[in-house]
């Protein structure tokens, strides 16, 4: 499983955007970049997911380089709410689907 | 859409005590999986369900450890003779479809503490 690297923490302003950065230099043709998030004493909620092309939906943005190595989450807005782990995960598409969370990047939004 | 439900939400029990924990995916999500998550760790996937079937168990899960789907629908995950290194918060997602990488919508979990 291709392995991914995010810096431990961040801080955003609150209404600033936020850009979570997470390297996956040994992804492979047909494994997905998902993102996950999980706010204290939650369980973790489905961000984004993609493939080669950048995604948005409704909560964020995903950014893929064009050699799939990196990627960017992009929240344009952030809110206090968004202070959460944020985890990016490679997927492959055929292996049942199990995720495999690093440690992930705690981002602080602040006032 | 309820979303994922997981009861109960918290159990403290002593060591070497049997426990049961349930998980209620969301309405017609073939797929159910069990993870388990300690303090200032990210999830570590236990096992999971497509329908009634087990098809994929980590090596964490021991021997102690056995989960069932039954009618594939809700799933149970047992814990027998339990020790201190159980303590941690068990995680149940579910996802729909036949294709793997449909995203998974978790519950809130079961805290789980050994006295």
């Amino acid at each position: 499983d291709a392995k991914t690297t995010q810096p431990p923490s961040m801080d955003c302003a609150e209404g600033r955007a936020a850009n979570l950065p997470c390297n996956h230099s040994t992804i492979s043709g047909n494994e997905y970049v998902y993102w996950y998030r999980q706010i204290h004493s939650q369980g973790p909620q489905y961000i984004i997911h993609g493939l080669k092309n950048n995604e948005t939906n409704e909560m964020a943005s995903l950014i893929i380089t064009e050699d799939r190595k990196s990627s960017t989450l992009i929240l344009p807005h952030a809110t206090l709410r968004d202070t959460a782990v944020y985890y990016c995960i490679v997927l492959p598409y055929n292996q049942g689907g199990k995720l495999i969370f690093g440690q992930g990047t705690e981002l602080s939004v602040k006032p | 859409d309820t979303g994922v439900s997981q009861d109960p939400r918290h159990k403290i029990t002593k060591r070497g005590q049997n426990v049961t924990f349930r998980c209620d995916p969301i309405s017609e999500h073939n797929r159910l999986y069990w993870y388990r998550q300690t303090l200032g760790q990210g999830p570590e996937f236990l096992t999971y369900f497509q329908n009634e079937a087990q098809l994929e168990k980590s090596r964490l899960l021991s021997d102690r450890f056995s989960a069932e789907r039954p009618k594939g629908s809700f799933s149970t995950l047992e814990i027998q003779r339990t020790e201190q290194g159980d303590s941690a918060m068990y995680l149940c997602a579910s996802s729909s479809g036949n294709r793997a990488n449909q995203p998974q919508h978790f519950g809130d979990g079961t805290r789980l503490s050994i006295l």
